[in-house]
């Protein structure tokens, strides 16, 4: 059974910095591209970054281009997202997903997500 | 504002249908036919209920079809059951972004 479970969200200032983290099972991680997604209250979803199956590749929103930074470890299974220099617009659920092709600059499907980590960013 | 338009919230009746529209433009469901519609109940873990317009995953319920038209795609539920009461998505591949687009999300009620 295909398992994303993200985790390291929380509570942080604005400016301050997190790291989510996302543990992949059930299938073969380093086969797959990686999306995270995150939806703010109210609002509909919003995919931020993309990576690519072997981390050669990787993809950005404008709203968070040279703030966040994806990347994965395939020895961990783990999907990882840096953000930085956080704002009140960042607070959302932050969600990993799997893409269904090794690659991001093809079309495909985001097939299985996590539950998802909670951001709040406020002082 | 989300790139994809939904209706904000359908409702119907145990056993009836409803279809869930979702439009954009030719850049993204009008171009392509890589349209998807997701379900998520709260707190729960977004869930993919059809792909590439019309297929459906293997272990979803054939209640769930996909279908296109110009720039619109559209879900269709029939038979509805009180389970399927949640939040539905709809995304896009789009030529503006390798991320893709997502409507903002339609709220079906069972009443």
């Amino acid at each position: 059974e295909v398992q994303l479970v993200e985790s390291g969200g929380g509570l942080v200032q604005p400016g301050g910095s997190l790291r989510l983290s996302c543990a992949a099972s059930g299938f073969t991680f380093s086969n797959y591209a990686m999306h995270w997604v995150r939806q703010a209250p109210g609002k509909g979803p919003e995919s931020l970054s993309a990576i690519s199956s072997d981390g050669g590749s990787t993809f950005y929103a404008n709203s968070v281009k040279g703030r966040f930074t994806v990347s994965r470890d395939d020895s961990k299974n783990t999907l990882y997202l840096q953000m930085g220099s956080l704002r009140a617009d960042d607070m959302a659920v932050y969600y990993c997903a799997r893409f269904s092709t090794p690659y991001i600059a093809t079309a495909g499907t985001l097939d299985y997500w996590g539950q998802g980590t909670l951001v709040t960013v406020s002082s | 504002q989300s790139a994809l338009t939904q209706p904000a919230s359908v409702s119907g009746s145990p056993g009836q249908s409803i279809t869930i529209s979702c439009t954009g433009t030719s850049s993204d469901v009008g171009g392509y036919n890589y349209v998807s519609w997701y379900q998520r109940h709260p707190g729960k873990a977004p869930k993919l209920l059809i792909y590439e317009v019309s297929n459906r995953p293997s272990g979803v319920s054939n209640r769930f079809s996909g279908s296109k038209s110009g720039n619109t795609a559209s879900l269709t539920i029939s038979g509805l059951q009180a389970e399927d009461e949640a939040d539905y998505y709809c995304s896009s591949y789009t030529s503006s972004s390798l991320l893709g687009v997502f409507g903002g999300g339609t709220k079906l009620t069972v009443l």
